[in-house]
């Protein structure tokens, strides 16, 4: 069974300043990823996904995620943050298309002014 | 663009009580599901559903059911509520393709209370 690991619970980081959410998974073959956001109250947001092909991946809103088959990781970046961006993050990963989501247990992000 | 509707957006429920959170998506997508959410423990699969008709369990499918009948609606039961049942709930549909960029939708969430 895939299972998802991020590791940091919760970061902050100053408005401005670079950021990078990590994740690594679990699995057997090469899985889809993907980085959801999710604001106080609100659903989850697909920021980006990873399915094949090139291994840097642009997302919404700014952000990308470069995924590394040797560290079986898919981390999240984005070189500006912007206190909208202040939300909780999760990585998720699928044995094919977007069915049965395994997720991380998220890491929250609080943007300082 | 409604997307996935979930109702209720909140519920407080006495222990023993049953109830059904609706969902409804209008993508005419094949395949839905239904997460719960606990702090530090991300989103888990409770059911999903890859058609009208057929359903199956996911991780933590016990104290829930679930039914499709049709392509929209994908209601989750509570059959005898519990406080560990306490969470959030959110349901999702994409569509079913084997191959291929797919995404997952999600609703924005049912926040259930058991007391």
């Amino acid at each position: 069974a895939q299972s998802v690991t991020q590791p940091d619970i919760h970061i902050t980081v100053s408005e401005g300043a670079s950021l990078e959410l990590r994740c690594n998974y679990s699995y057997g073959a090469t899985p889809y990823l993907f980085w959801y956001v999710q604001s106080p109250g609100q659903g989850l947001q697909l920021l980006l996904k990873y399915f094949s092909g090139d291994t840097l991946v642009q997302g919404i809103k700014g952000f990308e995620a470069e995924f590394k088959r040797s560290q079986s990781s898919f981390n999240l970046r984005k070189p500006s943050v912007h206190w909208s961006d202040a939300a909780e993050y999760f990585c998720a990963v699928a044995p094919g298309s977007a069915r049965q989501l395994t997720f991380g247990s998220g890491t929250q992000l609080t943007v300082l002014p | 663009n409604a997307g996935v509707t979930q109702t209720p957006k909140f519920q407080v429920l006495k222990t023993g009580q049953s109830m059904t959170l609706q969902c409804a998506q209008d993508m005419n997508h094949e395949y839905m599901s239904w997460y719960r959410q606990d702090p530090g423990m991300g989103l888990r699969l409770i059911h999903y559903s890859v058609g009208a008709g057929i359903t199956d369990q996911g991780e933590v499918p016990n104290g829930y059911n679930v039914s499709r009948s049709t392509t929209e609606d994908f209601p989750l039961r509570l059959l005898s509520a519990a406080p560990s049942q306490t969470s959030v709930y959110f349901c999702a549909s994409s569509v079913n393709h084997q191959m291929g960029n797919t995404e997952a939708f999600f609703g924005q969430g049912t926040r259930l209370t058991v007391v």
